[in-house]
């Protein structure tokens, strides 16, 4: 099947700082992916939805100037994370959308990123 | 406002028992329903998909089914084993230009041994 990787799978990093975080989609092409960030117990929440060689969009609430996106190829999508502070601190994943041959998009998740802000 | 609700939030049994998870959704317009499972520090994984004609369909010890007219859908797991323990999460897509996915909260599920 599809398989969505992300790297690092954890980063600790000091607050005030930026963090790079890598979404692969290793043996197919994706035009669209997603991030979602997931608080413990919680379910996943979708920050923004990126599209090959265009402007990510972002939901609403979720800060465009310090979640840069970027998905300059078929098969990475990047989030950055400026400034971070703690309270950013959390599970990020990402997700890639096929195109089956079923009439639906399926999306396929990355194993996750934990990021802890000290 | 599109919502996924599932039930129960956690249940615990014992390894070799069947649990069926519930979720009710109010998304609209519909193109699929999803369940994933969650494996605690990891991405989820898909388990089945349905879309509005199909009512049940099955992935090795798991079996989901689909009531569009009452908008409700159950995950039926079997001779539960250690492994099971997860979240499970439903999730329903939205039809049209709506691809968006709407997740429910998920039920947390530990078998014992």
């Amino acid at each position: 099947g599809a398989v969505v990787s992300q790297h690092p799978s954890r980063v600790i990093c000091k607050s005030g700082t930026s963090v790079k975080i890598e979404c692969r989609s290793l043996d197919f092409q994706a035009t669209t992916m997603f991030w979602y960030r997931q608080f413990p117990k919680q379910s996943l929440m979708l920050m923004a939805t990126s599209n090959e060689g265009s402007k990510a969009t972002y939901e609403q609430g979720v800060e465009k100037d310090k979640f840069l996106i970027n998905h300059a190829s078929l098969t990475l999508s990047t989030l950055t994370v400026t400034s971070a502070h703690p309270e950013d601190s959390s599970f990020y994943i990402c997700s890639a959308r096929d195109i089956p041959g079923q009439g639906h998009y399926e999306q396929y998740f990355g194993p996750g990123t934990r990021l802890t802000v000290t | 406002k599109n919502q996924v609700e599932q039930s129960p939030q956690s249940l615990i049994i014992l390894e070799g028992k069947n649990c069926t998870l519930q979720c009710n959704y109010t998304v609209s317009p519909f193109s699929n329903l999803r369940w994933y499972k969650q494996d605690t520090g990891r991405g989820p994984v898909s388990l089945t998909i349905m879309t509005f004609s199909e009512n049940t369909k099955s992935n090795g010890r798991y079996t989901a089914t689909l009531d569009a007219d009452t908008k409700q859908s159950s995950l039926h797991i079997t001779a539960s084993q250690l492994s099971d323990s997860a979240s499970y999460i439903c999730v329903v897509s939205g039809g049209g230009s709506n691809y968006k996915l709407t997740f429910g909260k998920g039920t947390l599920l530990t078998v014992n041994p």
